[in-house]
């Protein structure tokens, strides 16, 4: 079956610091994606990207930026200049064939950003 | 601009009671899925479904049930509910697979 490891359980760090969240997968798939989301305090989950395993450009939005490396199973978020609104749960996730490429999520990583 | 909308919010119910989790969206999505969210576990998926009148099991389905009678409608029953089902869920739709899916704001159920 396919996994998600998210290893860091909790970081903690200063505004205006960067951070980096690791995702690391596993999958027999040839063909699958990725995702990352955000869980804020509020509950909800917001979705922040996609990537296909085919696409191993990495791509920045504004102060996030995501590196995937198919060569290391590995799909790591950072946030630079880290703001507090940025202290939430991610969770990356991992597009499963078993179950018709629903997702499979991982631990997630509670980030708290101090002022 | 609802998205997608569950009820109740919160829930808590006795051990051997049964309730049904209401998931509405307005998107006209074809994709709707159960999720489940435990500590240190991230989300796990109930049930899902690719369409009206179809439904599949996800990782773990056991204790639970799910309709698709109507395309914006997804339920998810509990006949008889266990502690172990204290939890968090979420519904989410989608227009396809492996996509954006779109999330409702959760249902805290407490299990005692």
């Amino acid at each position: 079956a396919q996994k998600v490891t998210q290893a860091q359980t909790e970081i903690s760090v200063v505004e205006k610091e960067d951070v980096t969240l690791d995702c690391v997968y596993e999958t027999r798939d040839t063909t699958y994606y990725l995702f990352w989301y955000k869980q804020p305090p509020s509950g909800e989950l917001v979705f922040l990207i996609r990537r296909n395993s085919f696409d191993e450009q990495n791509e920045i939005s504004g102060r996030y930026s995501w590196n995937f490396q198919k060569s290391t199973s590995s799909f790591n978020f950072t946030i630079t200049a880290s703001q507090v609104v940025d202290s939430a749960v991610y969770f990356c996730a991992l597009s499963d064939m078993e179950y018709g490429n629903k997702l499979v999520f991982g631990a997630g990583t509670i980030l708290r950003v101090k002022s | 601009n609802a998205g997608v909308t569950q009820t109740p919010k919160f829930r808590v119910l006795k051990t051997g009671q049964s309730m049904t989790l209401l998931c509405a969206q307005d998107m006209n999505h074809e994709y709707m899925y159960w999720y489940r969210q435990d500590p240190g576990m991230g989300l796990r998926l109930i049930h899902y479904s690719v369409g009206e009148g179809t439904t599949a099991k996800g990782e773990v389905p056991d204790g639970y049930n799910v309709s698709r009678l109507k395309k914006q409608n997804f339920l998810l029953g509990l006949e008889s509910a266990a502690p172990s089902q204290t939890s968090v869920y979420f519904c989410a739709s989608s227009y396809g697979s492996a996509i954006k899916a779109f999330f409702g704001q959760g249902t805290r159920l407490t299990v005692v």
